[in-house]
C-alpha cells in the first residue's frame, strides 16, 4: 500500500524554524517528485513547493509565499522528503500535506496525500 | 496564472446533477486536476489531466475543458460527496489552486 506519513509538526514562535519529514512506503520514493501544500484554518489549499526526482535533477520550486524561507530536500536512501521552515511567520499556521507526484508521465497530478501535519507559528 | 471557481457555494440534494467550472487566466492546455477536500481528511485526487478519472474515484464524477475552461460534474450526487472541491492547474509554476467549491446539503 503506498503511503505518506507527515511528522514534525507543532508550536513554534515567530521568527524560528521547524523541519517537517513525510516518510513514504510501498513505492519506489526515488522515482517520484515530491510536493508540499498546506491549508491554514478556514482557508482554501495553497501549492508550498516541489522537489523533482534525481533523474530529473532533483530540482525545486517554491511559492512565492514561502521562496528563501522554505527548503524541501529528499534522501531517496531513506524515502524521505523534508521541509525545512526558517524565519516562520503567524501567517505560515497551516495543516502540511506531503504528497505525490510522476515525474515521468506528460501530465502531472498529485496523488496520494499524506494525513497533514498542524504547524502552529504563535508567541 | 490565477484560477477562478464558480459558484463558491452549491447547495444541492442527493441525485442531483451537479457541475463546478474553473477558469485559468491563461491557456493551460489540459494540466488541471481536481480533488476533493473533507474536514480534517487529506486531499483526495479525482481527475488528471483534466478529464481522466484516476484510479478508484466513482464514475459519476467527470471533467472536460481546456485551455481556460473547464468543468467538473457530478452526474448523481451521493451522501459522500458533500465536501470541497478545488481544482489545480499543473501547467506551470506556481501549481496555484483555486479558491474552492463547498457542495453542501440543501
Amino acid at each position: 500500500e503506498v503511503q505518506l506519513v507527515e511528522s514534525g509538526g507543532g508550536l513554534v514562535q515567530p521568527g524560528r524554524s521547524l523541519r517537517l519529514s513525510c516518510t513514504a512506503s510501498g513505492f519506489t520514493f526515488g522515482d517520484y517528485a515530491m510536493s508540499w501544500v498546506r491549508q491554514a484554518p478556514g482557508k482554501g489549499l495553497e501549492w508550498v513547493g516541489f522537489i523533482r526526482s534525481k533523474a530529473y535533477g532533483g530540482t525545486t520550486e517554491y511559492a512565492a509565499s514561502v521562496k528563501g524561507r522554505f527548503t524541501i530536500s529528499r534522501d531517496d536512501s531513506k524515502s524521505i522528503a523534508s521541509l525545512q521552515m526558517n524565519s516562520l511567520k503567524t501567517e505560515d499556521t497551516a495543516v502540511y500535506y506531503c504528497t505525490r507526484a510522476p515525474d515521468y508521465a506528460d501530465y502531472v497530478w498529485f496523488d496520494p496525500w499524506g494525513q497533514g501535519t498542524l504547524v502552529t507559528v504563535s508567541s | 496564472i490565477q484560477l477562478t471557481q464558480s459558484p463558491s457555494l452549491l447547495s444541492a440534494s442527493v441525485g442531483d446533477r451537479v457541475t463546478i467550472t474553473c477558469r485559468a487566466s491563461q491557456g493551460i492546455s489540459s494540466y488541471l486536476a481536481w480533488y476533493q477536500k473533507k474536514p480534517g481528511k487529506a486531499p483526495k485526487l479525482l481527475i488528471y489531466a483534466a478529464s481522466t478519472l484516476q484510479s478508484g474515484v466513482p464514475s459519476r464524477f467527470s471533467g472536460s475543458g481546456s485551455g481556460t475552461e473547464f468543468t467538473l460534474t457530478i452526474s448523481s450526487l451521493q451522501p459522500e460527496d458533500f465536501a470541497t472541491y478545488y481544482c489545480q492547474q499543473l501547467n506551470s509554476y506556481p501549481f496555484t489552486f483555486g479558491p474552492g467549491t463547498k457542495v453542501d446539503i440543501k
